[in-house]
């Protein structure tokens, strides 16, 4: 089983550049999450599709939009890119739940933007 | 503000000891708390749930507890082994949705 899957494993961007981190999953999960997580900071919550065609901001949407796609596929998008968003980004889906639905998480994208 | 805080320095222990991680909470009522290892270059992958009215949870050799009193979690690795050495983090449901809010983590270093 793939679970989750990132894509790209890592990525350099130039201040202003845009890009698109993709995920899916073939678990079937309803609920989909976007982190990033930065030194002395933990993870943290990005923007998150409680379900298909539903999408909310969470702690530090600044800077990023995300997109449904379908209920296997929820992308990442940064319009503009600046060295604050320098961060390894992750990916988690669950079912939905009230926090006791475990998350499983893809291994990352580490981005660099200088 | 809400803040939810583990002990930023590693954690070393000899192979065969118990470790004891603890995750501490301000301003939240969770219902739930789970904890989640990380390995280097990996994403955190989940271990162990408690529900607020359990007091402990057993996996294997790891133990949960739960103090909602204390606003406290402890994390023990029983009979730790070098495979055992990542971090730790622990999680908590913020309202609803299952929108979990992490700790900073622990790292332990489990020395043959």
């Amino acid at each position: 089983n793939a679970g989750v899957t990132q894509t790209p494993k890592f990525q350099v961007l130039k201040t202003g550049q845009s890009m698109t981190l993709q995920c899916a999953q073939d678990m079937n999960h309803n609920s989909m999450y976007w982190y990033r997580q930065d030194p002395g900071m933990g993870l943290r919550l990005i923007y998150y599709s409680a379900s298909e065609g539903t999408t909310d901001k969470g702690e530090v949407p600044n800077g990023y939009n995300v997109s449904r796609l379908n209920k296997r596929e929820f992308s990442l998008r940064l319009e503009s890119a600046a060295p604050s968003q320098t961060s390894v980004y992750f990916c988690a889906s669950s079912e939905p739940g009230q926090g006791n639905s475990p998350l499983h998480f893809g291994n990352g994208t580490r981005l660099t933007v200088t | 503000s809400q803040k939810i805080e583990q002990n930023s320095e590693a954690l070393n222990i000899q192979e065969g000891k118990t470790a004891t991680l603890t995750c501490n909470y301000t301003n939240y009522s969770p219902a739930y708390l789970q904890w989640y290892r990380q390995d280097p270059g990996r994403g955190p992958v989940f271990l162990l749930l408690i529900r607020e009215n359990e007091k402990e949870k057993r996996k294997e050799r790891l133990k949960v507890t739960f103090d909602t009193t204390l606003k406290q979690s402890l994390f023990h690795i029983t009979a730790s082994q070098p495979a055992d050495s990542a971090t730790y983090l622990c999680a908590l449901d913020e309202a609803a949705g299952n929108k979990l809010t992490f700790g900073g983590g622990t790292r332990v270093l489990v020395k043959p």
